[in-house]
């Protein structure tokens, strides 16, 4: 199957500090997806990314699509102690029948 | 806001054993899916499903697997034999079509214990 790294594996970081976790492919995407899963929860979609290049954002939240389209991130600005969870990206294929998640990034807030 | 749901919550069987895990995508969905998430590990996918057939596998999806749509609300995953290595927890997701660029939602998952 494809394999979609995602980097750091975890992140600690203090109430305020900024977040950063990157997301790599092997081969050129069609699109990425995100997704965050709240500890004991399941995945809820964040958003969808699909131009090389792209850079959208929501509120503390940007997400970039890499030029060649086969690397993306996710930039929190002055985390919250909302914002702790697990990060996944997702490779959908071009049928958009199977979805790769990545390896996520599980990230921890200290107050 | 119409969300999938998945029953039971948490399922404990012994090895060996079939178990059948259920799900109710949302009702205007077409397509649907099954993952499982061993604890601690990424979010594998096992199974899409489209117009009463499996759409792709994964190679995890095995001969122990198997999908239905028995009515026209329920998606189930049967697993005939299990494993001990089946633990895991199971997300059923649905989406509006098969596009690449369609967002799947997921269902709050089913935690399976194989004792």
């Amino acid at each position: 199957g494809q394999q979609v790294m995602q980097i750091p594996q975890y992140q600690h970081v203090q109430e305020g500090e900024d977040f950063t976790t990157y997301c790599n492919s092997s081969t050129t995407l069609s699109n990425i997806q995100w997704y965050k899963q709240r500890p004991g929860g399941h995945p809820v979609f964040l958003i969808q990314l699909v131009k090389s290049g792209e850079v959208k954002k929501q509120k503390r939240l940007t997400f970039q699509f890499g030029e060649a389209k086969k690397n993306s991130s996710l930039h929190i600005t002055a985390t919250q102690t909302t914002d702790v969870g697990t990060y996944f990206c997702a490779e959908v294929t071009n049928t958009g029948n199977q979805f790769y998640f990545g390896t996520g990034t599980s990230l921890t807030v200290i107050p | 806001e119409p969300e999938v749901t998945q029953t039971p919550s948490h399922q404990v069987t012994q090895m060996g054993q079939e178990v059948i895990l259920r799900c109710v995508p949302i009702s205007n969905h077409l397509y649907f899916y099954w993952y499982r998430q061993i604890l601690g590990q990424k979010v594998e996918f096992l199974v899409s499903f489209y117009n009463n057939e499996i759409s792709e596998k994964s190679e995890i999806f095995d001969d122990q697997f198997s999908v239905e749509r028995p009515d026209g609300s329920n998606f189930t995953l049967k697993i005939r034999s299990t494993k001990l290595e089946d633990s895991a927890m199971y997300f059923c997701a649905s989406s509006t079509s098969g596009f690449s660029t369609d967002t799947q939602y997921f269902g709050p998952g089913t935690r399976l214990t194989v004792l």
